[in-house]
Order: structure tokens, then C-alpha cells, then sequence
């Protein structure tokens, strides 16, 4: 089973920072990363999909990198805005398995 | 848009009944999948379903099993349940086969087993 690790569990920040966050994972038989976002009362909602060393994906204000050789994916979000208080989750799978294996997420508060 | 529907959003039980959590997607998805959460848990794959009767074995899978007899329909069954299943339970489909596309989510069936 992949170990994900996400850092920092939690963060608050004010109206108009910038932060990041970082998904950790093994970086053997590495196949796909997925991003979600998940607001409280709804669902998981897809961010990005990522699979080759030193993608970069961006949407809006949120964009995400990734390092296959290293085992990680960073995330960030410019200029924050209350709307993106949610529980940013990642999750990725090694070659040939459907199998997406979510961190326990990063709860980003962001405070008007 | 892919909508991914569980039919309950809140379920009671009581230890030792049968239960049924049912997902229905209407986007044609080949892959289906059940997650629980829990706090400090990340979500947990139970079972997963790439094919019309077809299945296989998340991470865990004890306790509960599935069926998928039509493509947009995938059920998780709790033969007998028990307060340790007491959890959000997610459904999601995804596109195709060996793909890497997303997963779309349903809104979450939270089960309390009293």
C-alpha cells in the first residue's frame, strides 16, 4: 500500500496570502497524481491530473507541481480567497492499478 | 456533467442488519468505486469495479461486499453490520479502462450503526 503524506494538516491564512501545500508519496512504479478539492457538504471535486515528471498544471489561481523522481507534488493557491476554504486532497496510483491512494488532506481555512 | 448519485445522505441501522448503499452514474463510466472516511483517515478504497460484474478487493474490503449487474449501478452491502462501519461512505466513477482520468464523486452516504 502507497503512503501519502500530506503537510500541514491544517493551515489558516488571511484573505490575499499565498500558500502551498505537499503531497508526499513513494516515487517507485509511480503512474498518476491526482488533486482534489472538497468543500464541506459536497463532494470531491477534481483539481488536476498529473503524470509526468515536472508537470505543471494550473487553474485560475491554483496550480500544482510534480517531482516523480523525488515523490512529491506541491500546491498552491495565489492570492487566497475565503471560496477556497476546502480540504485539498491528493492521491496517486502506481502502474497498473486503478488503485488512488488518498492522504488524509490539507484543511486550508482562509479568513476574510 | 457527471453526476454520481447515492441514494441516501443519512442511514440508521442497527447492528446485525443487512445494509445497502446503492450509486447510480449516468456518464457510461467503466470504473466505479466505493471509499470510506474517517477522521484522521485518508479515504479508503473498499472495492472497486472496472467492468459489469466485475470486481476487485480495496484496501478494506472485510465486511462488506458489491455487486455491479448494470454498468451505471454499483452496490456496497454490509451483510451484517456493526458499529466499527459506522463511517461516510463515498461512491465514484471514472472513465475508462487503465486510464488516468479523474474520479467523480458522489455527495457521501454518512451510516451510523447503533
Amino acid at each position: 500500500i502507497l503512503n501519502v503524506e500530506q503537510s500541514p494538516q491544517s493551515l489558516h491564512v488571511q484573505e490575499g496570502d499565498s500558500t502551498n501545500f505537499t503531497c508526499s508519496f513513494p516515487s517507485s512504479n509511480f503512474y498518476a497524481l491526482h488533486w482534489y478539492r472538497w468543500e464541506t457538504a459536497k463532494s470531491p471535486e477534481a483539481l488536476f491530473v498529473m503524470t509526468l515528471n515536472g508537470d505543471e498544471k494550473k487553474k485560475g489561481r491554483i496550480s500544482a507541481t510534480l517531482n516523480t523522481k523525488e515523490g512529491y507534488s506541491y500546491l498552491y493557491i495565489k492570492g487566497s480567497q475565503p471560496e477556497d476554504s476546502a480540504t485539498y486532497l491528493c492521491a496517486p496510483s502506481t502502474s497498473g492499478t486503478y488503485k488512488y491512494i488518498f492522504g488524509t488532506g490539507t484543511r486550508l481555512k482562509v479568513l476574510a | 456533467d457527471v453526476k454520481v448519485t447515492q441514494s441516501s445522505r443519512y442511514l440508521v441501522k442497527r447492528t446485525g442488519e443487512k445494509v445497502f448503499l446503492e450509486c447510480v452514474q449516468d456518464m457510461d463510466h467503466e470504473n466505479m468505486f466505493w471509499y470510506r472516511q474517517d477522521p484522521g483517515l485518508g479515504l479508503r478504497l473498499i472495492y472497486f469495479s472496472y467492468d459489469v460484474k466485475m470486481k476487485e478487493k480495496g484496501d478494506i474490503p472485510e465486511g462488506y461486499s458489491v455487486s455491479r449487474e448494470k454498468k451505471e449501478r454499483f452496490s456496497l452491502i454490509l451483510e451484517s453490520a456493526s458499529t466499527n462501519q459506522t463511517s461516510m461512505y463515498l461512491c465514484a466513477s471514472s472513465l475508462g479502462h487503465r486510464d488516468n482520468s479523474p474520479l467523480h464523486f458522489g455527495n457521501g452516504t454518512r451510516l451510523t450503526v447503533t
